[in-house]
Formats: structure tokens, C-alpha cells, sequence
């Protein structure tokens, strides 16, 4: 029962260098989700995908793409990592209007 | 802005006591609540959902919301050392669009003193 998986766990990135976050669900959701979560912000929305083929901003969407492959898979794409980046990334999924369950978690650095 | 608070903690209370935490919210349109149990260094975990004024018990934990006064609970009966995280209150602002975009506390750090 895998429900939300995240790869990478860990990832070390200069300044400047670029990487995507993989996210995939299999409990059939249509709503997929990507936040962030820095110590004293609580967790923050970057990007989420109401269903398959759309995507939407959330409250902190600069510096990130997304792309919501099909149903199960979502992802995030940094083009240019900055050291305001380095946080913990969370990939969640849900029905919608439904609680989020959670992936767990890629700790990204950028120096 | 819509804006959901909790007081940071940490909060402690001692093995066997009942822990109170509590949780605000500004839009008075919200539709639902959630409350997420977070441990250090690990991925939040829903353990509570109420959509409607009133109790809602499950095991030691009751959440309770009061829509009026906009404002949800969680109380954690017979602590126990393994219920020390930080919780995190989440609420759905409104229906519609809006519905995808959850709003989170910064959460509040549960201490169960042995």
C-alpha cells in the first residue's frame, strides 16, 4: 500500500543547477498537490492540479513549474535552484474538498 | 489573506492528562477542518476531520469546531509520550475553486512529559 511516493528523499544543488521532483500516487485521487515547509512558515502551497491536465498557482508558485503527467504522476521542476529554495518539499494527493495525504517528503539544499 | 492560527507551543502536559490545542481561522466561508499529526523530520498525517459544528470523537482524540466563533479544537485524552509532534490545523476555505487550496497553521508542539 504504497499511496504517496516522493523521489528524491535527499538532494544537494548548487546555485544555478536545475532538477524535477517526482511524485506518484496510486489511490486514484484527482487532486495533486506541492508545498513546501520552512521552519516558522508552516507549509505553504506552491502548485496544485484540481485533476489530470490542469494545473493552477498556489501561494508561492515562483521559481517552480509543475506538469501533471497523467492521473498518478505529478511533477516539480526547479529551472534554476537559488538558495531560497532549500527546504522540505511534500507531494499530496486527495479527492477533492478531501483531506490531503502526503508523500514523505524531499529535503533539497541549495548552496 | 486567509489566515489560520495556533499558538506555537510547545505545550506541555504531563502522561495521562487531556491536551487542549486550539486553532482560529479567518474566512468565515470555510467548509472543512482537518487536524494533522506531524513528528520531527517526518510527513504530516491526518488524524482528525470535521466538517460540521459539533463533536467528532475518535479513540482519545475529539475535534471540535464552532463555526460561529470560527474556531476548531483537538483534545488528546489520556496523553501519552508517543502523542509528543507538532500538530498542524489545516481548513479548506470554501467551496469551488477554492476548494484545492488548503490552508495551513504553523502548528503547535505537543510536549507528553513521561
Amino acid at each position: 500500500n504504497a499511496g504517496v511516493t516522493q523521489t528524491p528523499k535527499f538532494q544537494v544543488l548548487k546555485t544555478g543547477q536545475s532538477m524535477t521532483l517526482q511524485c506518484a500516487q496510486d489511490m486514484n485521487h484527482n487532486s495533486m498537490y506541492w508545498y513546501r515547509q520552512d521552519p516558522g512558515m508552516g507549509l505553504r502551497l506552491i502548485y496544485y492540479s484540481a485533476s489530470e491536465g490542469t494545473t493552477d498557482k498556489g501561494e508561492v508558485p515562483n521559481g517552480y513549474n509543475v506538469s501533471r503527467l497523467n492521473k498518478r504522476e505529478f511533477s516539480l521542476r526547479l529551472e534554476s535552484a537559488a538558495p531560497s529554495q532549500t527546504s522540505v518539499y511534500f507531494c499530496a494527493s486527495s479527492q477533492t474538498g478531501a483531506a490531503l495525504h502526503f508523500g514523505n517528503g524531499t529535503r533539497l539544499t541549495v548552496t | 489573506q486567509k489566515e489560520v492560527e495556533q499558538n506555537s507551543g510547545p505545550l506541555s502536559v504531563p502522561e495521562g492528562a487531556i491536551a487542549s490545542l486550539n486553532c482560529t481561522y479567518s474566512d468565515r466561508g470555510s467548509q472543512s477542518f482537518f487536524w494533522y499529526r506531524q513528528y520531527s523530520g517526518k510527513s504530516p498525517e491526518l488524524i482528525m476531520s470535521i466538517y460540521s459544528n459539533g463533536d467528532k470523537e475518535d479513540g482519545r482524540f475529539t475535534a471540535q469546531l464552532n463555526k460561529a466563533s470560527q474556531y476548531v479544537s483537538l483534545l488528546i485524552r489520556d496523553s501519552q509520550p508517543s502523542d509528543s509532534a507538532t500538530y498542524l490545523c489545516a481548513v479548506n476555505p470554501n467551496s469551488g475553486a477554492g476548494s484545492y487550496q488548503l490552508t495551513f497553521g504553523k502548528g503547535t508542539k505537543l510536549s507528553v512529559i513521561p
